[in-house]
């Protein structure tokens, strides 16, 4: 059964912590996302990979950076945490472009920041 | 311009009966992929459907349907026959395959079933 596994399914952090949210898959996907989901504003991407130590901005990526040092592993970092960031955060894999195939999910991180 | 657009916020349904959610999209990549997600409260994005640019028929898994209108653009995704475990979020995506590697997301739409 394939899967992406997120670390942590709920975080409650302080402002100013740095917090890591990791995320690994066992599909041997090129592509790793991070996206953000918050009531009523859908999807929004923070950051993308499409191979190992290679990053690229999505369309929300302030406060936020990303590693990738494994082909299977993305983690998302926030280096100071703040309320705003409060949030539910999904990982998700794919192959890479040009090839057909579904995004897969992991079952989310639900961080809060206090 | 958003890429995916979802216009229902909400949608009501008594069981048994069927439901269409809306879903439009833009692109100028002639080569594109549509899918449909189901987020139940849990959280877990749940894969439903997958309708190619190039596909002839209109896709179909079980109860789910996609009615895809290319003229139109357009990508709306028909449950049949709705159970109370169809209550959830749905959302409307897309990726286009000649021109990068996103999926780009719609809104979502809050299904509600009605015993």
């Amino acid at each position: 059964d394939v899967k992406v596994t997120q670390s942590s399914r709920y975080l409650v952090k302080r402002t100013g912590e740095k917090v890591f949210l990791e995320c690994v898959q066992d599909m041997d996907h090129e592509n790793m996302f991070w996206y953000r989901q918050d009531p009523g504003l859908g999807l929004r991407l923070i950051y993308f990979s499409y191979d190992v130590k290679m990053k690229e901005k999505g369309d929300i990526p302030e406060g936020y950076s990303v590693s990738r040092e494994k082909k299977e592993r993305f983690s998302l970092i926030l280096e100071s945490a703040s309320t705003n960031q409060t949030s539910m955060y999904l990982c998700a894999s794919s192959l890479r472009a040009g090839r057909a195939g579904e995004l897969f999910f992991g079952e989310g991180s639900r961080l809060t920041v206090l | 311009a958003q890429k995916i657009t979802q216009t229902q916020p909400g949608m009501f349904v008594q069981e048994k009966e069927a439901v269409t959610l809306d879903c439009t999209y833009d692109t100028s990549d002639p080569s594109y992929g549509l899918f449909w997600y189901k987020q139940p409260s849990s959280g877990e994005m749940i894969f439903l459907i997958y309708q190619g640019s190039y596909d002839q028929q209109n896709a179909t898994e079980g109860r789910y349907s996609l009615n895809f209108q290319k003229a139109r653009k357009s990508a709306n995704l028909v449950i049949s026959a709705s159970q109370l475990g169809d209550s959830a979020m749905y959302f409307c995506a897309m990726r286009e395959m000649n021109t990068g590697n996103q999926f780009y997301f719609g809104t979502g739409t809050s299904l509600t079933v009605i015993p």
